[in-house]
């Protein structure tokens, strides 16, 4: 069962470029998280917000949260080539739960 | 840091073989799990486990049992592999609920 959706499915952009990505959910969630996977790798832990934050900042990453829209966004500000991978959003659910549901993540390409 | 450590990167099996992934964390995390990866489908969960001989099915755990034996290892077994088992598996940790996974590099395995 697939909870969450992130849009794009992919994005290219040049180095020094912002980046925005969504992730829309279908269920109330506890928090959600947001992911990176470099190619062929596992994936890395980036950010964790809780149903009752609405924003959360992380060095070069902003993760929006808005629980009325069921939605959530990424941003990477001033983005590199190193952040060139798939990036994921996981929901955990309101049961607790201790398992998440991952979306089908965005491919970002930076250009340097 | 907290290591999640699979196994083996690459895996090269025969129709019908038992066999083992291995997955080892050493920060004493309570609960850990056993994703697939392909293509276009995301993360799919298969088992995970939130303490030492527990083990719940997550949303796909046909063809597939675990088990751990000890805290700190939970090993995915496929009990006769089909070519419908080549995937990437992914092996998580977390320390509680809602402080977010710690995976490992994954192990690609392919059923010929």
């Amino acid at each position: 069962s697939q909870q969450g959706e992130e849009d794009p499915q992919a994005l290219s952009i040049q180095e020094g470029e912002n980046a925005t990505m969504n992730c829309s959910y279908k269920t109330s969630i506890n928090n959600l998280q947001w992911y990176r996977q470099n190619s062929g790798r596992g994936l890395v832990h980036l950010i964790l917000i809780r149903s009752n934050e609405r924003e959360k900042h992380s060095g070069r990453l902003r993760v929006t949260l808005d629980t009325s829209k069921k939605s959530s966004s990424l941003l990477i500000t001033a983005s590199r080539a190193a952040d060139t991978a798939s990036y994921f959003c996981a929901t955990s659910g309101l049961s607790g739960t201790y398992k998440y549901i991952f979306g089908t993540g965005t491919r970002l390409k930076v250009l340097a | 840091d907290v290591k999640v450590t699979q196994s083996s990167r690459y895996l090269v099996k025969r129709t019908g073989e038992k066999v083992f992934l291995e997955c080892v964390q050493d920060m004493d995390h309570e609960n850990m799990f056993w994703y697939r990866q392909d293509p276009g489908l995301g993360l799919r969960l298969i088992y995970f486990s939130y303490d030492v001989k527990m083990k719940e099915k997550g949303d796909i755990p046909e063809g597939y049992s675990v088990s751990r034996e000890k805290k700190e290892r939970f090993s995915l077994i496929l009990e006769s592999a089909s070519t419908n088992q080549t995937s990437m598996y992914l092996c998580a940790s977390e320390q509680g609920a809602s402080y977010g996974y710690t995976f490992g590099s994954g192990t690609r395995l392919t059923v010929v």
